[in-house]
Parts: C-alpha cells; sequence; structure tokens
C-alpha cells in the first residue's frame, strides 16, 4: 500500500469550512484514497473515499488531483464535534469493490476546531 | 445490533502474564485486523486475517498471537514477550471497500 503524508495538526474556526490535505505521491492505479476520522479514545470512523473523481457524502466533500498524487477532505462547516484525528489512506480494492490487502493507518492530522 | 464487540473494554494484568482480548463480530465479513494504538499515535497494525483459519504479521507482530477458528472471532493474545503492552487495542473489520471498528481495550500491565 502506499504511503500518505498528511500535517501534523491543524485549526479551524467553527462554521467555517476544513480543509484537510493528503500527499500520496506514490498511489498505484488501482489503489482508493480513504478518510477515517478518530475521536479521543474511540474507534475510527468511515468518512469517504474515493478512486479519481471528487466524492461527497452527508459529512464531507473529496478532492483528488488529476494526477492523483494528493487529495483534500473538505468538512464544509466545521463544528466543535468534527475536533479529532483526520486519517488518510491509500488501499488496493479488487474487483466489485471488494477491498483487500492490509488496512495501514499513518500518524494522522489532528484537527482542533475552535469557538 | 450489527457490530464488532470487543471485551473487556478496560483490562488489567500483572507483568508476565498471558491475557486474551476478545473480538467478535456479526457483520459476515472476511477480514478482520488487530491494531495497537499508543498516546498521541496513530494506529499500528498487529496481525490481520482475511479468511477463517489464515492470518498474517502486521508491522508489530512480535509478543503478540492470534487465531482465526471462526469467521466471528478474532481474540489476540498479548504474550509475556510484548515488552510494552500497555495501550489501547482496536479490531476492526472490513468489506467492499469500508472497514469497521469496534470500541476498543485498554490494556494496563501493573
Amino acid at each position: 500500500d502506499a504511503k500518505t503524508t498528511q500535517p501534523t495538526s491543524m485549526d479551524c474556526a467553527e462554521g467555517r469550512a476544513a480543509n484537510l490535505p493528503c500527499n500520496h505521491s506514490t498511489i498505484s492505479g488501482n489503489e482508493y484514497v480513504y478518510w477515517y476520522r478518530q475521536i479521543h479514545s474511540q474507534g475510527p470512523q468511515y468518512i469517504i473515499h474515493g478512486l479519481k473523481n471528487n466524492e461527497t457524502n452527508e459529512m464531507a466533500s473529496l478532492i483528488i488531483t488529476e494526477d492523483r498524487k494528493s487529495s483534500t477532505l473538505i468538512l464544509p462547516h466545521a463544528t466543535l464535534r468534527d475536533t479529532a484525528v483526520y486519517y488518510c489512506i491509500v488501499r488496493a480494492t479488487g474487483a466489485g469493490g471488494t477491498s483487500y490487502g492490509k488496512l495501514t493507518f499513518g500518524q494522522g492530522t489532528i484537527l482542533t476546531v475552535h469557538p | 445490533d450489527g457490530g464488532i464487540t470487543q471485551s473487556p473494554k478496560y483490562l488489567f494484568r500483572k507483568e508476565g502474564q498471558n491475557v486474551t482480548l476478545s473480538c467478535e463480530q456479526n457483520l459476515n465479513h472476511d477480514a478482520m485486523y488487530w491494531y495497537r494504538q499508543d498516546p498521541g499515535q496513530g494506529l499500528r497494525l498487529i496481525y490481520y486475517s482475511q479468511i477463517v483459519n489464515d492470518f498474517q504479521k502486521g508491522d508489530i507482530a512480535e509478543g503478540y498471537s492470534v487465531s482465526r477458528e471462526k469467521k466471528e472471532s478474532f481474540p489476540l493474545t498479548v504474550t509475556s514477550a510484548q515488552k510494552n503492552p500497555t495501550a489501547f487495542y482496536l479490531c476492526a473489520t472490513d468489506r467492499n471497500t469500508e472497514a469497521f471498528f469496534g470500541q476498543g481495550t485498554r490494556l494496563t500491565v501493573v
């Protein structure tokens, strides 16, 4: 699995958009980009994933560059409850969308949302 | 409720003793994982299993052992060979691109 690089920490004002970057310059053609977040002392929570097109769901948007070497997770209107560690992961996916291979986490970005 | 159950939530162990952490899932997922998390650190992969009766070492398998006799269960044993066992342990499953995590077991060696 390709490695990812994320900033150690970021701040965001409540109500503003939080833009979390991730570099994955060695990503392979069959590797998806996933984002998870972990609130203190809980298990990580899935947020969103994508291959090459931008994706949006009720939690966030994922913007992947055309060369797929980097991506940005966007929380459009951050709240205090979005304060967490955010992990960017790249991982291969097989036929029918089934994931395979080990799921490896990096250090993540500590996002602090302040009033 | 469908999900992953880790037990116990808190566990204390005397130095030199083996201890087994439980992870049960009713999601019918094939793949299961064990991670370790130390304060202020990310998740590190201990062991993973993609099918019953098969498992592979992760990045920090030394001092740990696992079994996968049933699809629903993936217990982790922390042996006395693990030099720094105090940590937060997370179990996960995944299928079809999304991973699901248990709520973790906090192990403290006293």
